[in-house]
Order: structure tokens, then C-alpha cells, then sequence
């Protein structure tokens, strides 16, 4: 069974503080790598991708990917109320495993 | 915007009842997929689609069947109801075999009474 194992959350951050979302997975062959964003309610939206080791930045957020380790991260910085959410790590190739998701929650 | 289209999103239906799912998208996507989301239990792939008239068993197919007729359109079908498929159902598409990550719908909550 692949699996994709992400760390339990709650996680509570003040605001403008970095958010640090980690995530690993079983299958050494998966070739994709997102995070989805999910508020309570919604479906999910996905806000990251990364395909190869290190570090992708988009605005205020950063994934990072170590193959040899098997692991994902996702990085918030200057966290704003808005960013809380559930926060679902996937991967795979065609078809996607997701992670039971972390719930983050900003404090102003 | 790829746009990924449930056509309920909330349903109540008898144990026992034949239940249709639907589900279109309207970018010429390749792939689609249902799946069930539970508390505790996270998102798990139902069944999943490569192309018309194409399907393949997820993790959990026990009670369902799928049924893609055209490219854009995807259905589930719960054959007989039961209380233990009250889920949150999630269709997503994507665009071929190179994932660039998948589109969701807005979800149907279907509860089983």
C-alpha cells in the first residue's frame, strides 16, 4: 500500500510567523509532488507543485522536495489569518495519494 | 480555468437506492477520478478514468461502478445504497499523463438514510 504520511496536526503559528508543513511518502518511484489547500466545507485547491529535488517558491509560499529522503515540505511565510486551512500533502504519478492533511490555524 | 462540475452538492437517498453521481469537465481533460473523503480517513481514489469508455479500479471499489461515455463527462454509481457510503464524494480531472496536479469539483455530500 503507498502511503503519505504528514505530520498531526493541529498546527497553531501566530501571524506574519513561518508555517512549516512536512509530509513523506513510501513509494520511491512517485514522480509529482503538490500541496492542496482545503478550507472547512470547500474542495480542495491545489497551490503547489514541485517535480524535482530542492527548493520552488511562489510568492509566499515554498515547497521542497528530497527525493532520497522521501520527503515533502511546505512553507508559509508571514502567515496571515487567511492561510488557515487544512493543508493536504499528494503524490504519485498519473494517479495521486493524499495525506490525511494538516490542519493549520493562524492566530492574529 | 479548467472547471470540474458535481451535479449535487448535497444528496439524501434510502438505503438500497441506485445513486448517480455525475460529473463534467470542460477542458478536454484526459484523466478523471472520484473519490470519497472521511474524516480520520483522509481522500481515497474510488475509481479513476485514462479515457472514454476506459476504467480502473482505485482503492476502494467495493459498491461502486463508473461509467465514462463521453470525454467530459464522468458518473459514479452507487448500485445499492448503503449507510457506510455517506461520504463526502470529490471528482477531479487532469490533463493527461503528465500530472501537472488535478482540478476538483465543488464536491457532493451524499448521506444514506
Amino acid at each position: 500500500q503507498k502511503e503519505v504520511e504528514q505530520n498531526s496536526g493541529p498546527l497553531s503559528v501566530p501571524e506574519g510567523a513561518i508555517a512549516s508543513l512536512n509530509c513523506t511518502y513510501s513509494d520511491r518511484g512517485s514522480q509529482s509532488f503538490f500541496w492542496y489547500r482545503q478550507y472547512s466545507g470547500k474542495s480542495p485547491e491545489l497551490i503547489m507543485s514541485i517535480y524535482s529535488n530542492g527548493d520552488k517558491e511562489d510568492g509566499r509560499f515554498t515547497a521542497q522536495l528530497n527525493k532520497a529522503s522521501q520527503y515533502v515540505s511546505l512553507l508559509i511565510r508571514d502567515s496571515q489569518p487567511s492561510d488557515s486551512a487544512t493543508y493536504l500533502c499528494a503524490v504519485g504519478r498519473v494517479k495521486l495519494v493524499f495525506g490525511q492533511g494538516t490542519r493549520l490555524t493562524i492566530n492574529p | 480555468d479548467v472547471k470540474v462540475t458535481q451535479s449535487s452538492r448535497y444528496l439524501v437517498k434510502r438505503t438500497g437506492e441506485k445513486v448517480f453521481l455525475e460529473c463534467v469537465q470542460d477542458m478536454d481533460h484526459e484523466n478523471m477520478f472520484w473519490y470519497r473523503q472521511d474524516p480520520g480517513l483522509g481522500l481515497r481514489l474510488i475509481y479513476f478514468s485514462y479515457d472514454v469508455k476506459m476504467k480502473e479500479k482505485g482503492d476502494i471499489p467495493e459498491g461502486y461502478s463508473v461509467s465514462r461515455e463521453k470525454k467530459e463527462r464522468f458518473s459514479l454509481i452507487l448500485e445499492s445504497a448503503s449507510t457506510n457510503q455517506t461520504s463526502m464524494y470529490l471528482c477531479a480531472s487532469s490533463l493527461d499523463r503528465r500530472n501537472y496536479g488535478y482540478t476538483f469539483g465543488s464536491g457532493t455530500r451524499l448521506t444514506v438514510v
